[in-house]
């Protein structure tokens, strides 16, 4: 499967432990996206990497939330001291460039609940 | 603030009619304008994507409608199909920054 790979595809965590979430764009992808999306609502766009570099992190929380994407191995979108707020579909989106006709494609996303 | 707005939230159409998605945006420097297609338990995926140098952009059943002036754009489904009931979502973006999404229609196509 040459797609954005995301796992867990679920993931329970009780109130204050922490929750890594992993991204394997696709295949000659260098550019990766997080975004949160809550039920009955659109894409919320959190933080976006290249590698070894975070390039827009506007869109994330300044406390408790952090994103890498290292050399090698796959994105990473960490929550510490989760909390119930936290509970939402987390989805990873890669490309190989920015704008013009570089689309994003999405993996199918890691459905958090905290407990 | 709301830079992709859409409209509206939820559609109901019968089997074989038309499907009218509305979006509307701020930012003229937007460059690049995808729609998504998310069913539930997926990701959204890329339907069709249109650039502002041009008014119309059809592939197979769906089409892009882009109105440079009205800073406007939707999506059209003709004869549409119980299978394309899911979620639509539009976006835009500028060359070298983030994808700006609407906040999604619901889509539900009766038989």
């Amino acid at each position: 499967n040459a797609g954005v790979m995301q796992n867990p595809r679920h993931l329970v965590r009780r109130r204050g432990q922490e929750a890594r979430l992993r991204c394997s764009p696709m295949k000659g992808h260098s550019h990766v996206y997080w975004y949160r999306q809550l039920p009955e609502e659109g894409l919320k766009f959190m933080v976006y990497l290249q590698k070894e570099n975070i390039i827009d992190e506007s869109g994330m929380p300044k406390e408790r939330f952090s994103a890498e994407f290292p050399k090698e191995g796959p994105s990473i979108l960490r929550i510490q001291q989760v909390v119930r707020g936290d509970s939402a579909a987390y989805f990873c989106a890669s490309s190989s460039g920015t704008g013009g006709m570089k689309p994003q494609h999405f993996g199918d996303g890691t459905r958090l609940s905290i407990l | 603030q709301q830079q992709v707005k859409q409209s509206p939230q939820s559609l109901i159409v019968q089997k074989g009619g038309i499907s009218i998605i509305n979006c509307a945006y701020e930012n003229t420097a937007f460059d690049y304008f995808p729609w998504y297609q998310q069913f539930p338990g997926k990701g959204p995926a890329l339907l069709i994507a249109i650039r502002p140098d041009v008014s119309e952009k059809k592939e197979g059943r769906f089409t892009i409608s882009f109105n440079k002036s009205a800073k406007q754009f939707s999506l059209h489904i003709m004869d549409s199909q119980p299978g394309d009931s899911a979620t639509y979502f539009c976006a835009a973006t500028t060359t070298g920054n983030q994808f700006y999404f609407g906040t999604g229609t619901s889509l539900t196509v009766i038989p």
